[in-house]
């Protein structure tokens, strides 16, 4: 069974960074690209960022472009979401997920894996 | 980006109800169209992918079907672990955009 364990949420002021880390089972496969998917309080799933089973490529949400980025140790099986320039519409559970496949791919871009979820909050 | 529209936002059911929730694209994304389930609080499931190909260990009584550009999810006698929220998610074309969800709770 994978699992998959967010951990780095929390109490963010605006304009501030915050990194969140994923880590477990799912993430030891170079065939599984990985992702973050983010909901807000109340609200629906939005996908954030995906990174590539290599690490080589990443890809990231137009809302998010520019101020979060993504990596991937795979010497420590983690995933890291790196966020600066936080701003109160960050506020949000943010979920690490597992592609079933490469993100390329039209047939696995979809998360056959999620972990529980780290709460972001931005206030001052 | 595709966008993503399920019908209906919300519905009130009694167990063993069947129950339809429509997913509708604003293009045609053929069979690229999976469904998840989340239990208040946790996080989402992966029920079906590919429009109609249930995942293993989720119960005979859900099922997908359609393509092109509208989608339907059903469970065909509604249990009372299946009082949630669904999701539908296109894979289509990048990025992943997902529907604004369907709650279905108890009547």
């Amino acid at each position: 069974e994978v699992e998959l364990l967010e951990s780095g949420g929390g109490l963010v002021q605006p304009g501030g960074y915050v990194r969140l880390s994923c880590g477990g089972s799912g993430i030891t496969s170079d065939s599984n690209a990985m992702s973050w998917v983010r909901q807000a309080p109340g609200k629906g799933l939005e996908w954030v960022s995906a990174i590539s089973g290599s690490g080589i490529s990443t890809w990231c949400a137009d809302a998010v472009k520019g101020r979060f980025s993504i990596s991937r140790d795979h010497s420590k099986n983690t995933v890291h979401l790196q966020m600066t320039s936080l701003r109160a519409e960050d506020t949000a559970v943010y979920y690490c997920a597992r592609l079933s496949g490469p993100y390329s791919n039209s047939s696995t871009r979809y998360f056959d894996s999620w972990g529980q979820g780290t709460l972001v909050t931005v206030s001052s | 980006d595709i966008q993503m529209t399920q019908s209906p936002s919300s519905l009130s059911a009694s167990v063993g109800d069947r129950i339809t929730i429509t997913c509708r694209a604003s293009q045609s994304i053929s069979t690229s169209l999976n469904w998840y389930q989340q239990i208040s609080g946790r996080a989402p499931r992966l029920l079906i992918s590919a429009a109609s190909n249930l995942q293993s260990g989720v119960p005979s009584r859900f099922s997908g079907g359609g393509s092109g550009t509208d989608f339907t999810l059903t469970i065909s006698s509604l249990q009372p672990e299946d009082f949630a929220t669904y999701y539908c998610q296109q894979s289509h074309s990048p990025p992943p955009t997902f529907g604004q969800g369907t709650k279905v709770e108890i009547k």
